[in-house]
């Protein structure tokens, strides 16, 4: 099976622009999270997608937003960029269930995002 | 709110030898998951093992065991046989039951394994 796979794995961007980033999933896989890796705030939950609704939000403005598709691709966009958001933007997915494996993320290779 | 403490920044290890990595956690549920995920430099994410609260025994994956203190909100984790690929970033996670895809990390231990 495929493993989680993000796209583009490194963008550069200036201050006031926009950014996509788009994530696939593991097949069958129906949960689509999102987190942003800094070295001063550390792993932080973004949010949750699970059947194109999100589920759950973390504590970030609301330049941050995000979809679910109907084939559980993911993508993730920032409107108006500023400095801090340079990072590392980790997707996760899974089965979303309960029993066996439940709450088990896998994790795609991210996308390193720098704002200049 | 939950939180998780790793309160060693940096640890090393001699190839073979044994390491164990802390984890703390506050939460006033009962019924919750607990992870570590590792990560080398590559950044790549990595599911070491998990546990379920209500399951007094202590998971094992390998040469990755975990020591759950259920009472003590502790989780640690004890790698065996060290090898040189476990060179990494080693994270404590948390979830609840209820919020089945909201994992909440520690700030995270690097582990340097030495030959």
């Amino acid at each position: 099976k495929a493993g989680v796979t993000q796209t583009p794995r490194y963008l550069i961007k200036t201050r006031g622009q926009q950014v996509t980033l788009s994530c696939s999933p593991i097949s069958g896989h129906r949960s689509v999270s999102w987190y942003q890796q800094t070295p001063g705030q550390g792993l932080q939950f973004l949010f949750e997608y699970f059947s194109e609704t999100q589920r759950n939000k973390g504590n970030f403005p609301g330049r941050f937003s995000g979809r679910q598709f109907s084939n559980s691709r993911s993508e993730m966009n920032v409107s108006t960029l500023e400095l801090g958001d340079s990072a590392l933007y980790l997707c996760a997915s899974s089965l979303a269930g309960r029993g066996a494996g439940a709450g088990e993320q896998y994790f795609g290779p991210g996308t390193r995002l720098t704002v200049t | 709110a939950q939180t998780v403490t790793q309160s060693q920044p940096e640890m090393s290890v001699q190839e073979a030898e044994t390491v164990t990595l802390s984890c703390t956690y506050d939460t006033s549920e009962n019924n919750y998951y607990l992870f570590w995920y590792k990560q080398p430099p590559s950044r790549q994410m990595i599911l070491v093992i998990r546990q379920e609260a209500y399951k007094q025994q202590n998971a094992t994956e390998n040469r990755f065991s975990v020591n759950f203190q259920k009472a003590a909100k502790s989780f640690s984790l004890k790698i065996s046989d060290s090898q040189l690929g476990d060179t990494a970033m080693y994270f404590c996670a948390f979830m609840t039951i209820y919020n089945t895809d909201k994992l909440i990390f520690g700030t995270g231990t690097r582990l340097q394994v030495f030959p």
